[in-house]
């Protein structure tokens, strides 16, 4: 599925550091924006998900900058934590319609 | 609030074999979709029903199949089971539409 295009495949960040996961998409019908976390042996969990009627959305450590124009959107994660290594995954979705994955990126955060 | 509950966690079945998975979504959820989760193709979307109606329907082969009930559990099926099967299903439940909270998965192995 090429609708969404998720980067970087990999992502390793020292304790501290900010993580920046990119999620590129096609489909001009999304009308929601989420990130989902999933540790192993877990289902994905919603993390933050934004409206595109907004830029950018914050919760905590977390930051969702959404651009409509470029059809893009991002995740932050600021002061990242060895407990935040996990794989994100963007999954744009249209009212009443299925998500659509993103292949996923594994972020390593080192203590 | 109890999550959602995929029974069982752990499966093991033989090539041309059937198998049913259970999905008991959150309490007052009415929706509930199916992923299928391997390494080489992600997370791609089975099937999504809404009270009871099959919704969304995914690339899959009629080999795969799902229902649910008045109660919104729901179950998935999948008849004549080949090597490629194998995977971790998911199912997800939400109010109506986006939002999903994930269940943990069964893991299906096809030997």
């Amino acid at each position: 599925q090429q609708q969404v295009k998720q980067s970087p495949q990999s992502l390793i960040v020292q304790k501290g550091g900010i993580s920046i996961i990119n999620c590129a998409y096609e489909n001009t019908a999304f009308d929601y924006f989420p990130w989902y976390q999933q540790f192993p042996g877990k289902g994905p969990a919603l993390l933050i998900a934004i409206r595109p009627d907004v830029s950018e959305k914050k919760e905590g450590r977390f930051t969702i900058s959404f651009n409509k124009s470029a059809k893009q959107f991002s995740l932050h994660i600021m002061d990242s934590q060895p407990g935040d290594s996990a794989t994100y995954f963007c999954a744009p979705g249209a009212s009443g319609s299925r998500l659509t994955f993103g292949e996923g990126t594994q972020l390593t955060v080192n203590p | 609030k109890a999550g959602v509950t995929q029974t069982p966690r752990y499966l093991i079945k033989t090539r041309g074999q059937q198998v049913t998975l259970s999905c008991s979504p959150i309490s007052g959820h009415r929706s509930v979709s199916w992923y299928q989760q391997t390494p080489g193709q992600g997370l791609q979307f089975l099937f999504e029903y809404f009270s009871e109606t099959q919704r969304n329907k995914g690339n899959f082969p009629g080999r795969f199949s799902g229902r649910q009930f008045s109660n919104s559990r729901s179950e998935m099926n999948v008849s004549t089971l080949e090597l490629g099967d194998s995977a971790l299903y998911l199912c997800a439940s939400s109010v109506q539409g986006h939002g999903y909270t994930f269940g943990s998965g069964t893991r299906l192995t096809v030997v």
